[in-house]
Formats: structure tokens, C-alpha cells, sequence
């Protein structure tokens, strides 16, 4: 079945600095890759995503990569914010009629002022 | 507000009781899902509604039963659960390959 990585479990960052995440995926049929943001005691949101017939992505200051060949994708904030502090998790999907989420392991994102 | 409701946001239950979680959808959404989300692990995937008609079940333990009994509802009851199924129970909905709209959450404790 499907497996994602998530590296690294946590992430300490100066505001101002850039944060990269990034995860690995096993199976090539998955084709959509969300990418969602959970603040302390909240649900999960969804913040960007990537569908496999595209390569780059972005909005504002998050943007996300794929690469198919190497099956790995990420997820770069720049410019962050105290408020970008959360728990960030990517994800991969198969296509099948619904959304079939494998989530990866998740990046617990500190931003100090 | 998401649209997706989740109750009760708390629960503590002994090992031989019965309860039951509840996830309503006022999005029109046509698929519904329970995740498990445990300390500092993935959130897991634990059942599929699409159209009312269940599409997966990862290999949950059957003490964990789900119902779907319309398209805005669903439903887990819980029998003889054991204490390592504390955690907390995320519903969410779409609308086939859409985003996932995430309820609040049910934190389960197992005593």
C-alpha cells in the first residue's frame, strides 16, 4: 500500500527565515497532494495542494514542488510568521471516486519572533 | 464554521462500555471518512463512506463499527474498546476527489 515520509519532525525557525518540508511517497498511481496545517487543539485545514500534471504551486508565501520521477514533494513557507507555528502534514491520494488520504508522520513548525 | 460537526468533543469510557461518536456534514459532501489521530503518529485512515456505501476499511478491529445511514451522516460505535485506542477521532468529509473538510474531533479516552 501506499507509504509517506515526513522529514523533519520538527522544524525551529527564526521569523523572517524560510521553512522547508518535505515527503516521499511509494506509489506512482497517486496523483493529488495536499498539504494541511493543524494548530494546537483545531482541526486539520487544508492550506495548498498539488495535482500531478503540475509541477510548482504557489499562494502568497507557501508554495509546493513535485517531483514524479522522484516521487517526493515539499512545501516551502517563506517570510514566517509566529502565527505559521502548527503542525503541518502532507499527504498523497489515490484516485478511486473519493479522496483516499495517506498522511505522512507530520512537522511540528516553531516560529520564535 | 466548516460544516463539518462532530459530538460529543469528549469522551471517557470504560472497557466493556458501548458509545457511539457522532460527524454531521452541511456541505452536500457525497463521502465521508474516520481518521484516527494518536501522539506522534500518522493520521490513519479507518473508514470510507462514498455514496453512502462503505469503500474502506483498514483493517480496523470490529470492537470499532461504523454506520453511514444517509449522506450527511456518520457514525462510530464503540464496544470493549482497549485503552490504547485513546485518541482522538477526526471525521471528514468531501466531495469525491475534493478537499477534505475535517470536523473538530472526538477525543476518546479508554480507562
Amino acid at each position: 500500500g501506499e507509504n509517506v515520509e515526513q522529514h523533519p519532525s520538527t522544524l525551529s525557525v527564526q521569523e523572517g527565515d524560510s521553512a522547508v518540508i518535505k515527503c516521499t511517497y511509494s506509489d506512482s498511481a497517486s496523483n493529488y497532494f495536499p498539504w494541511y496545517k493543524q494548530e494546537l487543539g483545531k482541526r486539520p485545514q487544508l492550506i495548498i495542494d498539488i495535482r500531478s500534471n503540475v509541477g510548482e504551486k504557489k499562494d502568497q508565501r507557501i508554495a509546493v514542488t513535485l517531483n514524479k520521477t522522484a516521487k517526493h514533494f515539499s512545501l516551502h513557507i517563506t517570510e514566517t510568521q509566529p502565527e505559521d507555528s502548527a503542525v503541518y502534514f502532507c499527504a498523497a491520494s489515490y484516485p478511486g471516486g473519493y479522496n483516499k488520504l495517506i498522511f505522512g508522520a507530520g512537522t511540528r513548525l516553531a516560529v520564535h519572533p | 464554521e466548516t460544516g463539518v460537526t462532530q459530538t460529543p468533543r469528549h469522551l471517557v469510557m470504560g472497557m466493556t462500555n458501548k458509545k457511539s461518536l457522532k460527524c454531521e456534514q452541511h456541505l452536500g459532501h457525497n463521502a465521508m471518512y474516520w481518521y484516527k489521530q494518536s501522539a506522534k503518529k500518522p493520521l490513519e485512515l479507518m473508514f470510507v463512506y462514498s455514496l453512502e456505501e462503505r469503500v474502506e476499511n483498514n483493517s480496523v478491529p470490529s470492537r470499532f463499527s461504523p454506520e453511514c445511514p444517509n449522506s450527511s451522516h456518520l457514525f462510530l460505535h464503540l464496544h470493549t474498546l482497549q485503552p490504547e485506542d485513546s485518541a482522538l477521532y477526526l471525521c471528514a468529509s468531501s466531495q469525491e476527489y475534493g478537499e477534505l473538510f475535517f470536523g473538530e474531533g472526538s477525543r476518546l479516552t479508554v480507562l
